[in-house]
């Protein structure tokens, strides 16, 4: 089936720091879809990408759709410590998610 | 807007003993819904999709015959753990989706420990 993989698997920032991150798949998407888990709880959907190539920002988070439709990023600016979590990237139409990117925000 | 609940949040069984989790959408109605299990530091493997009266699709290893879904209304869906084991013991997260998009709304997950 498709798969997908995120990369880093984890980091670790000092607060105020930028962070990126991105997700692949060897399949093309219609769909790019970002959430992030807090500990013990559910995801929660941060971003939603339709179109390649667009890019969609949510506050200090910016999502942007890659244009050959087989990846997407995740950017966030001036970290800070309630950012700690774990993001997932979904390609929409199979609902399935990677593996996650941890991220430690370090005060 | 787009709120799921779960119920139970958590629950401890008994082994061989039957377990149910419910799955309601509050403020929307959803024509699909999913569930997902996580075990700890890994990602969410989906178990089975739902659609409204119809019957669940489960995911390739998933036994059907187990994990017993029901999704009765738009708003509902049931998983029920059959004659659960030890090894059943996880993070059970349910989702919902209405038609034409792909965003899912998670409810906050149900951790069940069999012992």
């Amino acid at each position: 089936g498709q798969q997908l993989n995120q990369s880093p698997q984890s980091m670790f920032i000092q607060e105020g720091e930028d962070v990126s991150m991105n997700c692949t798949s060897s399949s093309i998407f219609n769909t790019w879809l970002w959430y992030k888990q807090d500990p013990g709880e559910g995801p929660v959907l941060l971003i939603a990408l339709y179109k390649a190539g667009e890019l969609t920002s949510n506050g200090r988070l910016t999502a942007q759709f890659g244009i050959t439709r087989k990846d997407s990023f995740l950017n966030i600016s001036a970290s800070i410590p309630s950012d700690v979590g774990i993001y997932f990237c979904s390609g929409g139409q199979n609902f399935v998610f990677g593996p996650g990117t941890r991220l430690s925000v370090l005060p | 807007g787009a709120v799921v609940s779960q119920h139970p949040s958590w629950v401890i069984c008994k082994s061989g003993t039957s377990v149910k989790i419910e799955c309601r959408s509050l403020d929307f109605q959803a024509t699909t819904m999913f569930w997902y299990r996580q075990f700890p530091k890994q990602s969410l493997m989906l178990m089975a999709t739902s659609n409204e009266g119809s019957k669940a699709t489960y995911e390739q290893g998933v036994e059907k015959d187990k994990f017993l879904i029901n999704h009765a209304s738009l708003t509902l869906s049931t998983l029920t753990v059959t004659s659960a084991h030890p090894e059943d013991s996880s993070f059970y997260i349910c989702s919902a989706r209405v038609a034409g998009v792909y965003e899912q709304y998670f409810g906050p997950g149900t951790r069940l420990t069999v012992t």
